[in-house]
């Protein structure tokens, strides 16, 4: 069974950088078969999807947080990560990693839904 | 400000059947699969409907989902209080360098 666990900081101060890893077990990240994400969500809000990459390194980021997302992996721990830079309290939610299924069944196409989650760990940025 | 718009809320009592909305355009429901999220109280989402009405192995078939030009719904037959929790329209929007957007959130109530 697949699993995925978020682990970090749990307090960010303002204008830092909050940096989360997301450990994968259970299947590889290696995989050319799926994407991997992070998806957000602010107390008492809705989900917003963060950015996804694929096991080569390409990745896909919201535009609504510009160039202030980076998602990286590391195929030889089977883990990925997120780092966002210069934080404010807008930032405060709890972050989920999750596994993308292809949005085709030709060929590898981003876009596809979330299959399996981690439990999510909430990150507030204060001073 | 999500591009997919839900309802606030929706309820019933158990055994109803309750239906969800999600509106949106030609650049997310229209032309990419709609994905249905549920997210009980304090857990992650979870996958409930995948590429429009296709259910995931241990889905109940009380839930099923349907798409009609830039709409979609998810129903809830025989609901249960189990049914209780939010849930989450989500489709790839094709406009800009193409984005994953979630809908709103409906949040059910088992009355």
């Amino acid at each position: 069974q697949l699993q995925l666990q978020e682990s970090g900081p749990g307090l960010v101060k303002p204008s830092e950088t909050l940096s989360l890893t997301c450990t994968v077990s259970g299947g590889s990240i290696n995989s050319s078969d799926y994407y991997w994400g992070w998806i957000r969500q602010p107390p008492g809000k809705g989900l917003e999807w963060i950015g996804s990459l694929y096991y080569s390194g390409s990745t896909y980021n919201n535009p609504s947080l510009k160039s202030r997302v980076t998602i990286s992996v590391d195929t030889s721990k089977n883990q990925f990560y997120l780092s966002l830079s210069s934080v404010t309290a807008a930032d405060t939610a709890v972050y989920f990693c999750a596994r993308m299924r292809s949005s085709s069944m030709i060929v590898v196409v981003i876009g596809g839904d979330f299959d399996y989650w981690g439990q999510g760990t909430l990150v507030t940025v204060s001073s | 400000q999500s591009v997919l718009t839900q309802p606030p809320s929706a309820s019933g009592t158990p055994g109803q059947r309750v239906t969800i909305s999600c509106s949106g355009s030609s650049s997310n429901i229209e032309s990419n699969y709609v994905h249905w999220y549920q997210q009980l109280p304090g857990t992650a989402p979870k996958l409930l409907i995948y590429r429009n009405n296709l259910r995931p192995s241990g889905v109940p078939d009380r839930f099923s989902g349907s798409k009609s030009g830039t709409s979609v719904s998810l129903a809830i037959s025989g609901l249960r209080s189990e049914d209780e929790a939010d849930y989450y329209c989500a489709a790839w929007d094709d406009s800009l360098s193409g984005v994953y957007v979630f809908g709103t959130g409906t949040k059910v109530t088992v009355l």
